[in-house]
């Protein structure tokens, strides 16, 4: 089976854009999540989407937002970027809800300057 | 709330010593426990997981942990390093309610030297 995989792997934006991400899950899997990774945060849980619903949002602020679609692939939005955005942007898919079992892709680097 | 506690940020061995990677956690609710390993400009990769089965898990590339409810630990071995285990190590918790996110350690970045 093919992994889970991410576009693009490297943005880069300005402060003040917005930008959008993409997961596309490993087949079968209706879970999808999301995560953000810097240096001084670590890894911080971003929201769940299963069967196109959110299930589960983390402490972000809205600018962060996502959705699903039917083939359970997820697109992740950032609206009006600031510096503090630029991270490594995780998207992690499961066979269910919740997470019980999450596989990663490769993520996304995104760099707003 | 769930939390954990990766004790040490570094490690480093010598080949074929012996890894220990330690992880304690918190959770109010038996907990599912995840050992993640990542490679430099890569996502994370799951090596092993521990949902209330046996408490000695084996994984992947010969790492095993075991789960001690008595000491809220869930630390991971491997008895004999090699330089291809050198990366950052993610311990992780989750609840096992649906839609409870995985909580992960700050994470333990391992060395390993010839």
């Amino acid at each position: 089976k093919a992994g889970v995989t991410q576009t693009p792997r490297y943005l880069i934006k300005t402060r003040g854009q917005q930008v959008t991400l993409s997961c596309s899950p490993i087949s079968g899997h209706r879970s999808v999540s999301w995560y953000q990774q810097t240096p001084g945060q670590g890894l911080q849980f971003l929201f769940e989407y299963f069967s196109e619903t959110q299930r589960n949002k983390g402490n972000f602020p809205g600018r962060f937002s996502g959705r699903q679609f039917s083939n359970s692939r997820s697109e992740m939005n950032v609206s009006t970027l600031e510096l503090g955005d630029s991270a490594l942007y995780l998207c992690a898919s499961s066979p269910r809800q919740g997470t019980y079992e999450q596989y990663f892709g490769p993520g996304t680097r995104l760099t707003v300057t | 709330a769930q939390s954990v506690t990766q004790l040490g940020s570094h490690v480093s061995v010598s080949e074929g010593a012996l890894v220990l990677l330690r992880c304690n956690y918190s959770s109010s609710v038996p907990p599912y426990l995840f050992w993640y390993v990542q490679y430099p400009n890569q996502g994370l990769q799951l090596l092993l997981k521990y949902t209330s089965a046996a408490t000695l898990v084996k994984g992947i590339n010969g790492f095993e942990a075991e789960f001690k409810k008595s000491e809220t630990s869930f630390h991971l071995t491997k008895p004999s390093a090699h330089m291809s285990d050198a990366a950052e190590y993610f311990c992780a918790v989750s609840g096992t309610k649906a839609g409870t996110a995985l909580i992960f350690g700050k994470g333990t970045t391992l060395s390993v030297s010839s």
